[in-house]
């Protein structure tokens, strides 16, 4: 099967912790997003990357960081310095044209504070 | 998930009925248009898209309406069915930039 695999579907933080989120697509997609969905809101762009190697900021990239090792995969940590990490989180990928640029969607991972 | 359609103005519909969800942009120099399907506690999926050089686009049941004039976006589904039910959101696109600006969505409701 071609796609984004996110996991795990649910992740729960304790305070002080940081965790991990992991993204992982075989479309063999130069270009990966991590975006945060809050309710009521348009989806807003943590990090992007679009070679390996190389990663850049996106509108609301504090308390995160990521790593982009290899080209299918491009994990997303949550650190303590997030004060508001619940959400739903999903990842994204496309390939590098500027004819057509379509972002497909992995299936989400939902974090929560404990 | 599920909480994702708090708040979200809602279209509900007759199961056969046409439905019409709108979308305003932002941005003059937006140049590609991408509609995008949410069922609940899922991943956005991919509906059609349309470049600025166009006004209007069909797919499968599905129609995208551009009017660059007054910066309007919309999305047409025939025939309504109850699995057409969730939440729909456009997003624009700067070619230059690889960069989307997601709307808020709608959420759709087919009413049996």
């Amino acid at each position: 099967d071609g796609g984004i695999t996110q996991s795990p579907k649910y992740l729960f933080r304790k305070e002080g912790q940081n965790v991990t989120l992991s993204c992982e697509q075989n479309l063999n997609h130069d270009a990966m997003y991590w975006y945060r969905q809050d309710p009521g809101q348009g989806l807003r762009l943590i990090y992007y990357s679009q070679i390996v190697n190389d990663f850049q900021k996106g509108d609301i990239a504090e308390g995160y960081s990521v790593s982009r090792e290899k080209k299918e995969s491009f994990p997303l940590t949550v650190t303590s310095a997030q004060k508001n990490p619940t959400a739903f989180y999903l990842c994204a990928s496309s390939i590098m044209s500027l004819a057509k640029n379509i972002q497909y969607f992995g299936a989400g991972t939902r974090l929560s504070v404990l | 998930g599920e909480s994702v359609g708090l708040h979200l103005p809602t279209l509900s519909v007759q199961e056969g009925d046409n439905s019409i969800i709108n979308c305003a942009y932002s941005n003059s120099a937006s140049d590609y248009f991408i509609w995008y399907k949410q069922e609940s506690g899922k991943g956005p999926q991919f509906i059609i898209d349309i470049r600025s050089n166009m006004d209007k686009r069909q797919g499968q049941r599905v129609t995208v309406l551009l009017n660059k004039t007054v910066k309007h976006l919309s999305l047409q589904i025939a025939a309504t069915q109850p699995g057409d039910s969730a939440v729909y959101f456009c997003a624009e696109i700067f070619s230059g930039t690889y960069k989307y600006i997601f709307g808020t969505g709608t959420r759709l409701k087919v009413l049996a």
